[in-house]
């Protein structure tokens, strides 16, 4: 059975840099989209992005374009979701999620969340 | 890509049905048959309830289905229970060069 593990929660400033993984367990990695879904607090979800690592295809939300970049490491099985420089509107929970490029996720990580503030 | 609209609400007793309507546009719900539903408890991340507009994942129950006519999806969840109170939030491809986009969300409170 398909498992994701997203790294734990993080406490930054604005401006600063950061990164966060979703590892992958289970069969065929390199056969499914993964994808990242931003929920602010008490709101919906939004979806930010989505890669494919058997050639790291990726697509990104019209929206969040050039403020997130979405890598993976087909080594250890991981996707990463990472900001060069943060915002406090950046502020949420983030979850991976497996699936395809339709945006059908069936699989969902425990969610990592974000805070930004000085 | 705008999100798909549901209403903010909706409500019913135990044993009863409710149904939640997600409606989008002809460049998404009602361009392609990519939709999606998901379940989230509060603190939980979502989880998959139907996906292709009426298909179940392995183990979600019979009584949650999906249909679609024109621009507008929707999900039943018949015989309801106090487990399925949640807030529910519906998802649509848009066509190429994006993947999906969520709607707005529907919070369902069992009486």
């Amino acid at each position: 059975e398909v498992q994701l593990v997203q790294s734990g929660a993080e406490v930054k400033k604005p401006g600063e840099s950061l990164k966060i993984s979703c590892k992958y367990s289970g069969d065929s990695f390199t056969g499914y989209w993964i994808g990242w879904v931003r929920q602010m607090p008490g709101k919906g979800l939004e979806s930010m992005g989505i890669i494919y690592p058997g050639d790291s295809d990726t697509r990104y939300s019209p929206s969040l374009q050039g403020q997130v970049t979405i890598s993976v490491d087909n080594s250890i099985t991981t996707a990463y979701l990472q900001w060069g420089s943060l915002r406090a509107s950046d502020t949420a929970v983030y979850y991976c999620a497996t699936g395809d490029s339709y945006g059908q996720f069936d699989y969902w990580g425990q969610g990592t969340l974000v805070t930004v503030s000085s | 890509q705008s999100a798909l609209t549901q209403p903010p609400s909706a409500s019913g007793s135990p044993g009863q049905s409710v149904t939640i309507s997600c409606t989008g546009a002809s460049s998404d719900i009602g361009g392609y048959d990519y939709v999606s539903w998901y379940q989230q408890h509060p603190g939980k991340a979502p989880k998959l309830m139907i996906y292709e507009v009426n298909k179940r994942p392995s183990g979600v129950p019979d009584r949650f289905s999906g249909s679609k006519s024109g621009n507008t999806a929707s999900l039943t969840v018949s015989g309801l229970q106090a487990e399925d109170e949640a807030d529910y939030y519906c998802s649509s491809y848009a066509g190429s060069n994006s993947f999906g986009v969520f709607g707005t969300g529907t919070k369902v409170t069992v009486l």
